[in-house]
């Protein structure tokens, strides 16, 4: 079974507004962790922002916050203000408890227009 | 840049050849990752050492094959190459086991065609 799921293979949005890129993960354990990164068209994988499974709050880093619900299992990811250099791929990635590797999604492919 | 240097950057052989792909992680890790990044199979996760020994193992065909040595470099070695392992091969590193978030931090990674 797909461990993360992220339904949008594209998005497009324009230059300073807010977008959302969902995803959505199975687990039956209580603790993990959820990842997203980015990949540009040069091809290297940049870490973005972390959260916990008990985490209270929201991660935040930047321009990038984690929406998390954990009833739900999701975790979007949302970036304000978007800039023509976030035009990328964004992966979501899942690590379980007793786990070091991670697992990802498929990607969405976000635009960025001027 | 990352701190995790993989070689070659760019990589063209033919099937049926042998290719060595080489990573050293960053000063401090012990953990280092190999995955594979392909158009219709995504990013597969192939295989873990930690401190030379393997810890986990994922999607690694049998004509694949990695170490990590006391230097923590680690080599991803894929034999009797086919079209179909043309890919990116990335390689990444994290911190101890015992480190929070566990972060891992992704090479550049090389690209291999396979003619």
């Amino acid at each position: 079974a797909q461990k993360i799921t992220q339904t949008q293979p594209g998005m497009f949005v324009q230059e300073k507004e807010a977008v959302t890129l969902d995803c959505t993960y199975d687990t039956s354990d209580q603790s993990y962790g959820l990842f997203w990164y980015k990949q540009p068209s040069s091809g290297e994988m940049i870490f973005l922002i972390y959260q916990g499974s008990y985490d209270e709050q929201n991660a935040t880093e930047g321009r990038y916050s984690l929406n998390f619900q954990k009833a739900r299992k999701s975790a979007n990811l949302v970036i304000s203000a978007s800039q023509l250099g976030d035009s990328a791929m964004y992966f979501c990635a899942m690590r379980e408890a007793g786990f070091q590797k991670l697992v990802f999604g498929t990607g969405t492919r976000l635009l960025v227009s001027p | 840049d990352s701190g995790v240097t993989q070689t070659p950057k760019h990589l063209i052989t033919a099937t049926g050849q042998r290719v060595t792909l080489r990573c050293s992680p960053r000063s401090g890790d012990l953990s280092v990752y190999w995955y594979q990044q392909s158009l219709d199979q995504g990013l597969q996760f192939l295989i873990q050492y930690y401190n030379g020994e393997e810890r986990a193992k994922g999607n690694i065909l049998e004509r694949f094959s990695a170490q990590q040595f006391p230097d923590l470099h680690s080599e991803l070695n894929l034999s009797s190459l086919e079209l179909g392992d043309s890919a990116l091969y990335f390689c990444a590193s994290s911190v101890p086991a015992s480190s929070g978030a566990n972060v891992l931090t992704f090479g550049a990674g090389s690209r291999l065609t396979v003619l």
